[in-house]
């Protein structure tokens, strides 16, 4: 199968920086993203990867390892609104395949 | 640009009646996706479409499941009968095209209760 695995929840405090792991099957690897969905709402594009290294934008970073089906999100500076799932999505050729979500709750 | 557009928002039916849900993608986006994402879980692709013919349905349970995309632009998706199980959130979503650094860009969605 084509599992991506990602923690359930994470809690974190606003101001903090926080990394949100993802780990996936290698065959037949063609691209990662990260996308940000907030209760009731649709997911929104936040990263690309596809080549090993750090990918940064702003607050948020992205890191690929191809070779160790290894990926995360890094969140610096949080903010309440931050407080939303994160999902990990791999594409499998033409497909694009789910994790189930990082739930991420920033206190103050 | 407007963004993807579905309607209606949300429909509660009993188990056994049927269902349809309509999507507008992005101008000029050539693909279309419809997932299913159920409380908790991640968006799981049902159909995607390139223009008006289909590029993979192998998670479409077709027994009940039907889509289509006339005209390549507007699709619809159907339920007929429905489930319990079938309670879900469905978003339709869009790209350019289908290389692999292609954006999806997500509907709000419809959220379907059965009961």
């Amino acid at each position: 199968g084509q599992n991506i695995d990602q923690p359930t929840e994470m809690t974190a405090t606003e101001g903090a920086i926080v990394q949100i792991n993802c780990t996936y099957q290698t065959s037949g690897f063609n691209g990662l993203f990260w996308y940000q969905q907030h209760a009731g709402e649709a997911p929104t594009f936040l990263s690309y990867n596809v080549l090993d290294g750090l990918e940064e934008k702003g607050r948020f970073s992205s890191f690929l390892s191809r070779s160790k089906g290894y990926s995360y999100l890094l969140l610096k500076e949080l903010q309440m609104k931050d407080s939303a799932s994160y999902l990990c999505a791999v594409r499998y050729g033409n497909k694009l395949v789910f994790g189930a979500g990082t739930i991420l709750r920033v206190k103050s | 640009e407007a963004g993807v557009a579905q309607s209606p928002r949300y429909k509660i039916i009993e188990k056994r009646q049927s269902v349809a849900f309509w999507c507008n993608p992005i101008s000029g986006h050539a693909t279309l996706y419809w997932y299913q994402q159920i409380l908790g879980q991640g968006p799981k692709l049902l159909i995607q479409f390139q223009n008006n013919g289909v590029v993979d349905d192998s998670q479409l349970p077709k027994d009940r499941f039907s889509a289509e995309r006339l005209k390549g632009v507007d699709s619809t998706l159907k339920i007929q009968p429905a489930k319990l199980e079938d309670s879900a959130v469905y978003l339709c979503a869009s790209s350019l095209g289908t290389g692999a650094g292609y954006e999806q860009y997500f509907g709000p969605g419809t959220r379907l209760t059965v009961t």
